[in-house]
C-alpha cells in the first residue's frame, strides 16, 4: 500500500482563486481527517469523516472552506476564494476505528500539500 | 476545553546529551496521549502512546496526571533524532468519536 496519497504536493495560486486539494486514504480505513499546519498554530484539525460522512467540521475556519468525501477512496478540500492567510501545509490522514470504542487507532498521514496564496 | 501545550519551539542539544521535550495538557476526562514525529522529508508518524508504556527508538514518555504532563525523554540523543515532535491528546467526544488535538510542536536539533 502506498499509504495516504495527496495531490498536488505543492500549489501556488493567486488570491481569489479556487484551490482544490485531493486525498486518497488507505484502503479499508473508515476515518479520514483534514489538518492544517502553520508555524503559529501548529497542526489543527479542520474536519473529519467517518464512512464518508462528515462528523465534525468545527475546525473549518470559514465558509470559504469546504470538504467532501464522495466515496471511500477520495476526498477533497476546497478553498474558494483563497486568501494569503490560507497559506499552510494541508495534511490528510486516515485510520480504521470501531464506531463506539473509545480506543484510539493510529492515524496515518499523507505527505501534505504545501499551499501558497500570493 | 482540551488543549495541548508544548512550550519550546526549538530544542537544541549535542549528541549524547539527555533530551526532554515538554508537553502539558488540559482535559477534563481520562487522557489518552501520544507523541508523533516528523523527520525531514518524511510523513508525520506515530512515535509512541502512553497506554502502551513502550520505549521506541530509546524514547519514553510517562503520563503524570498530577502535573498534567507527558514529557518525552531520551537519555542519550542521536543526530538521527533531529525532527519535529508533536504531542497529541485524544479527546473522546460525546458522539463516541475520537478527536486528536495536537500541540504546536517542538523542533529537536541534535548537533554532532
Amino acid at each position: 500500500d502506498a499509504g495516504v496519497i495527496q495531490s498536488p504536493r505543492h500549489e501556488v495560486t493567486e488570491m481569489g482563486q479556487e484551490v482544490t486539494l485531493r486525498c486518497k486514504p488507505i484502503s479499508g480505513h473508515d476515518y479520514l481527517f483534514w489538518y492544517r499546519q502553520t508555524m503559529m498554530r501548529g497542526l489543527e484539525l479542520l474536519i473529519y469523516f467517518n464512512n464518508n460522512v462528515p462528523i465534525d467540521d468545527s475546525g473549518m475556519p470559514e465558509d470559504r472552506f469546504s470538504a467532501k468525501m464522495p466515496n471511500a477512496s477520495f476526498s477533497t478540500l476546497k478553498i474558494q476564494p483563497s486568501e494569503p492567510r490560507d497559506s499552510a501545509v494541508y495534511f490528510c490522514a486516515s485510520s480504521w476505528g470501531a464506531l463506539s470504542a473509545p480506543i484510539y487507532n493510529e492515524q496515518f498521514f499523507g505527505p501534505g500539500t504545501r499551499l501558497t496564496v500570493l | 476545553a482540551q488543549r495541548v501545550t508544548q512550550p519550546e519551539k526549538l530544542l537544541s542539544v549535542f549528541k549524547g546529551a539527555p533530551v526532554e521535550l515538554k508537553c502539558n495538557y488540559s482535559y477534563s476526562g481520562s487522557p489518552e496521549l501520544f507523541w508523533y514525529v516528523q523527520y525531514s522529508r518524511q510523513r508525520l508518524q506515530l512515535l509512541l502512546r502512553h497506554i502502551s508504556r513502550e520505549s521506541i527508538k530509546g524514547f519514553t514518555a510517562d503520563l503524570n496526571k498530577g502535573e498534567t504532563s507527558f514529557h518525552l525523554k531520551k537519555p542519550f540523543a542521536q543526530e538521527e533524532d533531529s525532527a519535529m515532535y508533536y504531542c497529541a491528546l485524544s479527546s473522546l467526544m460525546n458522539t463516541g468519536f475520537q478527536k486528536l488535538v495536537f500541540g504546536t510542536g517542538t523542533r529537536l536539533l541534535v548537533s554532532p
